[in-house]
């Protein structure tokens, strides 16, 4: 069965204190990994996509990686702005629809 | 290039009523994704239309419908509403071709089944 699993389910960070985000998935012809970022009661905010293992992103203080099996999203040095919900999703499988993991909420306090 | 915007934002209703939502991707964007997210099961896809063609299903009953238009905005129907359709309903549109998989979400719509 496809599956995503996100870890932890929350993090709570001190602002400065850099941690990284896990996103494994089980899914046949991986078309693609993103991660997104939501507040809220918004929608999910587009962040990176990941199409290869070895293939690294990054935007401002956030950096994404992808191995064949999972994926990192390595925040370095958060601030209080950073706290929210980040999505992880893959693309691929036997429906061809993205297939979304429960999300970790991040909390980074001042 | 404005977002995806989905109307209305809040609604609330009552067991056995339908309800519609609607959807306009971002300009030049010609594929729509629905979403049903709750606290519970999070994102679950619903339905993905093109030039006005399902091209996918999720695992929903038959109680959710959707369809497009030639202007590729979409619209979502719920009939005969259940308290467990409480929940945020997203939309996000994407521009179809080789390459371009990324799906960009609206805001959502906050239903509330009482």
């Amino acid at each position: 069965e496809d599956q995503v699993t996100q870890s932890p389910e929350a993090l709570r960070l001190q602002e400065g204190e850099s941690s990284s985000l896990n996103c494994s998935y089980t899914v046949s012809g991986l078309r693609g990994l993103f991660w997104y970022r939501q507040d809220p009661g918004k929608g999910p905010e587009f962040l990176f996509t990941l199409y290869s293992a070895g293939e690294e992103k990054e935007k401002e203080r956030l950096k994404a990686t992808l191995t064949k099996k999972e994926s990192f999203l390595h925040i370095t040095a958060p601030k209080p702005e950073d706290s929210a919900t980040y999505l992880c999703a893959v693309l691929g499988g036997s429906q061809g629809n993205l297939i979304f993991g429960k999300g970790t909420k991040l909390s980074v306090k001042p | 290039k404005a977002g995806v915007t989905q109307t209305p934002r809040y609604l609330i209703k009552t067991r056995g009523q339908q309800v519609t939502l609607s959807c306009s991707p971002i300009s030049g964007h010609r594929s729509v994704s629905w979403y049903q997210q709750t606290p519970g099961q999070g994102l679950q896809f619903l339905f993905e239309y093109f030039s006005e063609t399902q091209r996918n299903k999720g695992n929903f009953p038959g109680r959710f419908s959707g369809r497009q238009f030639s202007n590729s905005r979409s619209e979502m129907n719920v009939s005969t509403l259940e308290l467990g359709d409480s929940a945020l309903y997203l939309c996000a549109s994407k521009f179809f071709g080789v390459g371009t998989d990324t799906q960009y979400f609206g805001p959502g719509t906050r239903l509330t089944v009482l």
